[in-house]
C-alpha cells in the first residue's frame, strides 16, 4: 500500500530565503507525482505534475524534482514571500488511466515572515 | 472561466438528514473524483468514474453514493447523515496521465 509522507508537518522562515519542502513515497512504481497547494479554507491549486520518465519540472520560483528509485521528490521554492504561505501537499499516482487515485501527504504548513 | 465548481460550498445539517453536493467541470476531462478532506486536513479518495462509469469505490459506507450524469458532473448523495461526516469535500477532474485540478469544496458541517 502506498503511503506518502512529508516532514516536517511545519515550517516557518524569514522572507528572501531559498527552501525544500520534502515528499517520500514507500512505492517507487508511480505514474506521476504532482504538488499542490492549498491556502486556508481553500481548494487545492495544482502547481507542478512531474512524470515518472522525468527528472524535475519547474514553474517561476518554483522546481520539482523526482527520484523514483530512492522514492523521493523535493519542491524547491526560490526567493521565498510572504504570499507562499499555504500548505503544500505532495500526491503519487501509481497507474495511469481512468484508475488514478491521488494518494496525499499530509502536507507541509509554510509560513514565511516578512 | 474554464475550472471545476462545486454547489454548494457550505451545508449546515442535522444527522439524519439526506442532503446532495453537486459538482461540474468544463475541461474537457474524462475522469472525475471525490475527496474527502477531515479535520486534520487529511485529504483521501472516495471515488472515481470515467466517462459516467464507477471506477474507483475506496471502502465509502453505502450511505455515500455518486451519480454521474455525464461526463462533465459527477454528484454525490449522503443518505443518514452522520456527525463523523462533517468535512471538506472535494470534486476533482482529469484527463488520462494529466493533473488534477479540484474543486474549492464543501464544507459539510452535521450537527
Amino acid at each position: 500500500k502506498q503511503e506518502v509522507t512529508q516532514i516536517p508537518a511545519a515550517l516557518s522562515v524569514p522572507e528572501g530565503e531559498n527552501l525544500v519542502l520534502n515528499c517520500s513515497f514507500t512505492d517507487s512504481a508511480i505514474y506521476n507525482l504532482q504538488w499542490f497547494r492549498q491556502d486556508p479554507g481553500k481548494g487545492l491549486t495544482s502547481l507542478l505534475l512531474i512524470q515518472s520518465s522525468q527528472r524535475e519540472q519547474t514553474s517561476g520560483r518554483l522546481n520539482a524534482s523526482l527520484d523514483k528509485s530512492s522514492g523521493r521528490s523535493t519542491l524547491y521554492i526560490a526567493a521565498s514571500q510572504p504570499g507562499d504561505s499555504a500548505t503544500y501537499l505532495c500526491a503519487v499516482i501509481p497507474l495511469a488511466g481512468a484508475n488514478s487515485k491521488l494518494t496525499f501527504g499530509k502536507g507541509i504548513t509554510l509560513s514565511v515572515r516578512p | 472561466d474554464t475550472a471545476v465548481s462545486q454547489t454548494p460550498k457550505y451545508l449546515v445539517t442535522q444527522m439524519g438528514n439526506d442532503k446532495s453536493i453537486k459538482c461540474e467541470q468544463n475541461l474537457g476531462h474524462d475522469t472525475m473524483y471525490w475527496y474527502k478532506q477531515d479535520s486534520k486536513k487529511f485529504l483521501k479518495i472516495m471515488f472515481s468514474y470515467n466517462n459516467k462509469e464507477l471506477i474507483i469505490n475506496e471502502t465509502v459506507p453505502n450511505r455515500f453514493s455518486p451519480k454521474s450524469p455525464d461526463k462533465a458532473h459527477l454528484n454525490l448523495h449522503i443518505n443518514s447523515l452522520e456527525l463523523g461526516d462533517s468535512a471538506v469535500y472535494f470534486c476533482a477532474s482529469s484527463s488520462r496521465g494529466g493533473p488534477q485540478f479540484f474543486g474549492p469544496g464543501t464544507r459539510l458541517t452535521v450537527l
